[in-house]
């Protein structure tokens, strides 16, 4: 079965504090690797799709990047804004299947 | 270019009620997914409507239905609710196009409480 594990649960960052967010995933034959960002309340945002290992996405303070048994979120230099939940989700290559997986995220909150 | 949409964005049930939920996918998009998210989850896949057919179904009771229209919108339908119904219901849309996976897109969602 499919699954996503993410740690830590929670991080708290100072402002400009860089740190790593992890996701490891067991799956059978991986189809692509989503990072999502999620706000209290609001659905999740899209960020990055990483399809295979050695695989780097950068989007301004963050930074993607995949294995063959996970994936890292680098954030560098972070700021208060980029307080939210991570959600990390897997999609498989098994025939039909069009379901994303998700961890249960990571909690990140960057104090000023 | 509108984002996926979604309605109602908050709604109170009793146990045993029935309910629909409403979404709109972002615009050229053709494939609607549903997701529920309990507190403190990651979203868990419901089901997935595509040419107006259910293509694939997580692990949920029947009692969580769907369709979608030739337009592509898409509606889930929950009968005889049950506390532990409470979540977020998330709505994502996405283009079919063959083997070449296209990311998914979220809504708001829908706030669910069910007394």
């Amino acid at each position: 079965e499919d699954q996503v594990t993410q740690s830590p649960e929670a991080l708290r960052l100072q402002e400009g504090e860089s740190s790593s967010l992890n996701c490891s995933y067991t799956v059978s034959g991986l189809r692509g690797l989503f990072w999502y960002r999620q706000d209290p309340g609001k659905g999740p945002e899209f960020l990055f799709t990483l399809y295979s290992a050695g695989e780097e996405k950068e989007k301004e303070r963050l930074k993607a990047t995949l294995t063959k048994k996970e994936s890292f979120l680098h954030i560098t230099a972070p700021k208060p804004e980029d307080s939210a939940t991570y959600l990390c989700a897997v999609q498989a290559k098994q025939g039909g299947s069009e379901k994303l997986v998700f961890g249960k995220g990571t909690k990140l909150t960057v104090n000023p | 270019d509108a984002g996926v949409t979604q309605s109602p964005t908050h709604l109170i049930k009793t146990r045993g009620q029935q309910v629909t939920l409403r979404c709109s996918p972002k615009s050229g998009h053709d494939t609607v997914s549903w997701y529920q998210q309990a507190l403190g989850q990651g979203p868990q896949f419901i089901f997935q409507y595509y040419e107006e057919e259910e293509r694939q179904r997580g692990n949920f009771p029947d009692r969580f239905s769907g369709h979608q229209f030739p337009n592509y919108s898409s509606e889930l339908n929950v009968n005889a609710l049950l506390l532990g119904d409470s979540a977020l219901y998330l709505c994502a849309s996405s283009l079919e196009i063959g083997d070449f996976y296209n990311e998914q897109f979220f809504g708001p969602g829908t706030r669910l409480t069910v007394l």
